[in-house]
């Protein structure tokens, strides 16, 4: 299993572009979830979909955020505009559904690393 | 007040060390606790996993849970200089929203 998979690595902007960072989850995996990390606040979670369908929104910092899952196999999280207070890296994680023993486990992503400028 | 508390670091220690990690929290609904290991620009890792309260051993590395306390602890015997990362702990609630709860970490150096 390739896990899971992001793209772009790395990206530089400016303010004022649109970003649109994708993410590939594990074949089989029912929840998807983007994170940010940043040295001042850590692992925040952003938006996490469950079968496609997005549950729960409620990191999203404001309405310059939006994500999509359009199937199983795909994700986006775009930014527009840009600003410099964006700039972390973003990461993608997918799990299997359930609660119980591993099924808990969050596969990451190595994460795309955004700077605003 | 944040819902996991963990103590940013940095922790440096020598070879050999025992290294004790720790998260409180707050919410008592929090049934399920991890840990995450996140190599330096890499994406955080499970480490170890708990049910409810209780020990669990794997290797050099041991996870208490203390619900009485709210208090996790992460312990690694031995710690070698391939341990240096960021440990995690998250926090799963038994019922609702699937999504874990992560402490801030904390960066931990071992130094040869």
């Amino acid at each position: 299993d390739a896990g899971v998979i992001q793209s772009p690595r790395h990206e530089v902007t400016e303010m004022g572009q649109e970003v649109t960072l994708r993410c590939k989850p594990i074949s089989g995996h029912d929840y998807l979830f983007w994170y940010r990390q940043t040295m001042m606040r850590g692992l925040e979670l952003l938006i996490y979909f469950n079968n496609n369908v997005p549950i729960d929104d409620s990191g999203m910092p404001e309405d310059r955020f939006s994500a999509k899952m359009p199937n199983a196999s795909f994700s986006t999280l775009k930014i527009q505009p840009s600003e410099p207070r964006d700039s972390a890296v973003y990461f993608c994680a997918s799990s299997r559904a359930g609660r119980t023993g591993s099924n808990n486990e969050q596969f990451f992503g190595p994460g795309t690393r955004l700077t605003v400028l | 007040q944040k819902e996991v508390e963990q103590d940013p670091g940095p922790l440096s220690v020598p070879e050999g060390a025992i290294v004790s990690l720790n998260c409180t929290y707050s919410n008592s609904a929090f049934q399920y606790f991890m840990w995450y290991r996140q190599y330096s620009r890499k994406g955080p890792e499970l480490l170890m996993y708990t049910y409810s309260s209780g020990n669990k051993e794997d290797g050099r590395f041991t996870a208490q849970v203390d619900k009485s306390s709210k208090y996790i602890s992460l312990f690694i015997r031995d710690s070698q200089p391939s341990d240096s990362a960021t440990y995690l702990c998250a926090m799963l609630r038994i019922q609702g929203a699937q999504k874990l709860v992560f402490g801030q970490g904390t960066r931990l150096t071992i130094n040869p």
